[in-house]
């Protein structure tokens, strides 16, 4: 099955730190969203984007559309311990009356050293 | 409070035996969907239903059945056919029929086969 492209896979940093990872697809996207996943529950919703160059904010998260609809990144800034997970690209098209499925990246695993 | 409700949280299941996880959802969406997860695989769609008593396989269907009787509920059974069963379900459901919408997921089920 179709997958996206999620960097990095994993990141070790420190309290404080600005933290960034991105999405990228060959096929075009009408729909981004970003989960965070604590271990052993289900994905958070964090941020949704619905049009290409969108960037939205949410607290210390910042996502953003890309303009060519192929990809899409999330940064967190001043990181905290509580920022600890597994975050998630999401993909979504929409084929003309057809509702389309979501498409999932790997995950970036992230750990925060306080 | 609206929501959507896997369980049981864990199950253990010995080899050759049928399992059925239960997804239970209040948010009236239209849309339900299973999600394998294993470390580093990132979740796979293993099937999904748009409207009652349809529903289309994913791309790891093998082994899996399910059913869509009611709106509310999307339950999955893993049969014996499934080689590896051992890892963490998710179920998540969205409303269809508008321009923007986003998927909202359970708490999860851990299936471990003994």
């Amino acid at each position: 099955g179709q997958q996206l492209n999620q960097s990095p896979q994993s990141m070790f940093i420190q309290e404080g730190e600005d933290v960034s990872m991105n999405c990228t697809s060959s096929s075009i996207f009408n729909t981004w969203l970003w989960y965070k996943q604590d271990p052993g529950e289900g994905p958070v919703l964090l941020i949704a984007l619905y049009k290409a160059g969108e960037l939205t904010s949410n607290g210390r998260l910042t996502a953003q559309f890309g303009i060519t609809r192929k990809d899409s990144f999330l940064n967190i800034s001043a990181s905290i311990p509580s920022d600890v997970g597994i975050y998630f690209c999401a993909g979504q098209m929409n084929y003309g009356g057809s509702q389309g499925n979501l498409i999932f990246g790997k995950g970036t695993k992230l750990s925060v050293k306080p | 409070d609206g929501g959507i409700t896997q369980s049981p949280k864990y199950l253990f299941r010995k080899e050759g035996q049928n399992v059925t996880l239960s997804c239970e959802q209040n948010l009236n969406h239209d849309a339900m969907y299973w999600y394998r997860q294993d470390p580093g695989q990132g979740l796979r769609l293993i099937y999904y239903s748009q409207i009652v008593n349809d529903f289309q396989k994913g791309d790891i269907a093998e082994g899996y059945s399910v059913s869509r009787e009611k709106k509310e509920s999307f339950p999955l059974t893993v049969t014996s056919a499934q080689k590896n069963p051992t890892a963490f379900y998710l179920c998540a459901s969205r409303p269809l029929g508008q321009a923007n919408t986003e998927a909202f997921f359970g708490q999860g089920t851990r299936l471990t086969v003994v």
